[in-house]
C-alpha cells in the first residue's frame, strides 16, 4: 500500500512570497490532516478534513493560510504571504475513518519550508 | 486546553538497557493516546495506540501503559538497540477538542553501541 505522498520536500522562499504544498493521502482514507511542526516542537494541527469537508480549522491562521481538499482526495495547503515564523515542516497525514474511530494515522515525510 | 508534556527531553543510554519514556496530559477526557516515532528528516510512524478503556498495549519490545485518571502514559523499551535512536512523541486525542491530536514535544533518544 502506497504511503502518504507530499511535495515539494524542500522549499526556500523569501518573506512575503507565497508557497503551496500538495498532499496525496493513502487510497480510501476519508480523513486528511495538515500539521505544522516547528523545529524542536511537536506537530500542531492546522486543519482536518473529513472527505472534502472541514472538521477542524480552529488553529489555522486564516489571514495567511488556506487549504482545500479536491474531490475528497488530494489536498493543497497555501501560505500567502509567508512570514519568518512560518519556517517549519508541514506534515500531511491520513486515516481511514473519523477521528473518533481509533484508526491509525499515517504521516507523510513532510514538506520543509524555510522563509528567509 | 489540553497540554501534553514529555520527560525527559533527551535521553542517551548504552545498548541493551531497558528504558522508560514518560508522557503526561492535563485533561483526562481523552479518546485514545498514541506513541509515535520520528526519525531525522522523516515523518511520524505510529508505534502503539491505546484506547481510553485500555491499560496497556504491547508490540515486540515496546510496551505502552495508560493511567487516564492520573493523566500519565509510559513507553517502555526493552533491550534497546542503536536502531531505536529517534524522537518519540506522545499524542492524545481529546473528547472535547473535535478529535484533534495534541502532541508533546518529544523525547530524543540516543542508544549508543
Amino acid at each position: 500500500e502506497a504511503g502518504v505522498a507530499q511535495s515539494p520536500r524542500y522549499k526556500i522562499i523569501e518573506k512575503r512570497q507565497s508557497v503551496a504544498f500538495w498532499c496525496n493521502p493513502i487510497s480510501g482514507h476519508a480523513t486528511l490532516y495538515w500539521y505544522q511542526q516547528i523545529l524542536g516542537q511537536g506537530p500542531k494541527l492546522l486543519i482536518q478534513f473529513q472527505n472534502n469537508g472541514v472538521v477542524d480549522d480552529s488553529q489555522l491562521p486564516k489571514d495567511r493560510f488556506s487549504a482545500e481538499r479536491l474531490k475528497g482526495v488530494d489536498s493543497t495547503l497555501k501560505i500567502q504571504p509567508a512570514k519568518l515564523e512560518d519556517s517549519a515542516v508541514y506534515l500531511c497525514a491520513s486515516s481511514r475513518g473519523t477521528g473518533f474511530s481509533g484508526n491509525t494515522i499515517y504521516f507523510g515525510e513532510g514538506s520543509w519550508l524555510t522563509v528567509v | 486546553k489540553q497540554e501534553v508534556t514529555q520527560i525527559p527531553a533527551a535521553l542517551s543510554v548504552p545498548e541493551g538497557e531497558n528504558l522508560v519514556l514518560n508522557c503526561s496530559f492535563t485533561d483526562s477526557a481523552i479518546y485514545n493516546l498514541q506513541w509515535f516515532r520520528q526519525d531525522p528528516g522523516k515523518g511520524l510512524t505510529s508505534l502503539l495506540l491505546i484506547q481510553s478503556s485500555q491499560r496497556e498495549q504491547t508490540s515486540g519490545r515496546l510496551n505502552a501503559s495508560l493511567d487516564k485518571s492520573s493523566g500519565r502514559s509510559t513507553l517502555y523499551i526493552a533491550a534497546s538497540q542503536p536502531g531505536d535512536s529517534a524522537t518519540y512523541l506522545c499524542a492524545v486525542r481529546g473528547l472535547t477538542s473535535g478529535s484533534r491530536l495534541t502532541f508533546g514535544e518529544g523525547t530524543q533518544l540516543t542508544v549508543n553501541p
